[in-house]
Formats: C-alpha cells, structure tokens, sequence
C-alpha cells in the first residue's frame, strides 16, 4: 500500500483557517486520498475523500496538487471542536479490497 | 439516526474469562470490520467481513473471532483473555470495503 506523511502536530487559533498537509509521493493512478478524524474519546469519523480534483464538503474542502503527490485539508474557521487527530490515508479504487490503514496522523491543537 | 453500536463501552475483566464485545450496525452495510487502538501502535485491524459468514483476518487477529450471523450484527469474542489484549476496541461498517467507513464509539477493555 502506498504510504502518506504527516506533521505530528499542528496548532490553529479559533476561527482561523487551518492547512493540514499530507505527502503521497507513491500513489497510484487509482489510489483516492481519504480523510478521517477522530476526536478525543471518539471513534473516528470520515471527513472527505477525492481522486484527482478538489472538493468541498460541509466540514473541510480538500485541495489536491495536480501531479497527486500531495494534498491539503483544509479546515475553513477552526473551532474548538476540531481539535482532532487527522489521518490521510490512500484507498485503492475502484474495484477490489480496500482497506482502512491508519497511519499516526496530525494532531491539531486549536487555542481559544 | 444512521449508527454503529458497541456494547459494552467499558470492561474489566480477568485473564482468562470468555467475553463478547457486540457491534451493530443500522444502514444495512455489508461490509463490517474490528480495530484495536494502543498508544503509539495507532488503529490496527483485527478482522473484517466482506458479508454474512464471510470473514477474514486483519492485521492482528491473534486471541480473538469474530462471526457474522447476520448483516446488522459482528460481534468480537475474546475465548480466553489475557493483559495484552487490554485495549480501545472500535467496531466499524460501511456499504464496501472502499466506501466511507463509520465508526463506533468504542470499547475501553482491562484485562487483569
């Protein structure tokens, strides 16, 4: 399976823009970029995925560089809640066995 | 409300005790799969099910069956317990094993 990088952690201010990077310079044509959190004492929850072009969402917008070697969550105004761990992780699609690899992921620090 | 339900949310147990963890789901997925979280070994697989009566082995399914009897139901079944199984246990379902995963909201198990 391709693997993915990221910072161990970062820090965001409340209501500020918040850019979580993520590198994948192994993946595949194929490969679609996930995003998950998952937030203190909670099992995690999917944030967005997408392929090739960037895509918005309720929660985040997901911005993929166009030779797909890396990408950014973006999280618009941070709030307290999003106090997370992220994780990026590469699926493979469309067909076939996917599974969910949970790397260490990000861990977003969000001050009042 | 479309949901993953564990139960129980917290055990203590002894070494050596049978017991189950249950998880169901609502939303009529097929696909369905069990995790284990430690501190710095991060989310690892244990076993999944592609559907009813088809499991198959994760990445860590030493001490541990699964079944699944029914689409809704995947329950955990630890035979004979023991300290290194103590762990935060999450249940997870989606449509596929690529589709967008939802999570339970955990198991905190202590085996003395």
């Amino acid at each position: 399976d391709a693997k993915t990088t990221q910072p161990n952690s970062m820090e965001s201010n409340e209501e500020e823009p918040v850019h979580l990077p993520c590198n994948h310079s192994t993946i595949s044509g194929t490969d679609y970029i996930h995003w998950y959190r998952q937030l203190p004492s909670q099992g995690p929850e999917y944030v967005i995925h997408g392929l090739t072009s960037n895509v918005n969402n309720r929660m985040a917008s997901l911005a993929i560089a166009e030779d797909r070697k890396s990408s950014t969550l973006i999280l618009h105004r941070a709030t307290l809640r999003d106090a997370a761990v992220y994780y990026c992780i590469l699926r493979v699609g469309p067909s076939g066995y996917s599974t969910l690899t949970f790397g260490k992921g990000t861990m977003l620090l969000v001050s009042p | 409300e479309a949901q993953v339900t564990q139960n129980p949310r917290y055990l203590i147990t002894v070494t050596g005790k049978k017991l189950t963890v249950t998880c169901s789901q609502n939303m009529n997925h097929e696909y369905m799969s069990w995790y284990r979280q430690d501190p710095g070994l991060g989310l690892r697989q244990i076993y999944y099910s592609m559907n009813v009566e088809v499991t198959d082995k994760g990445d860590v399914p030493e001490g541990y069956k699964v079944s699944r009897k029914e689409k809704r139901n995947f329950p955990l079944i630890l035979e004979s317990p023991s300290p290194n199984q103590t762990s935060l246990y999450f249940c997870a379902s989606s449509l596929s094993s690529r589709a967008q995963a939802f999570f339970g909201q955990g198991t905190r198990l202590t085996v003395v």
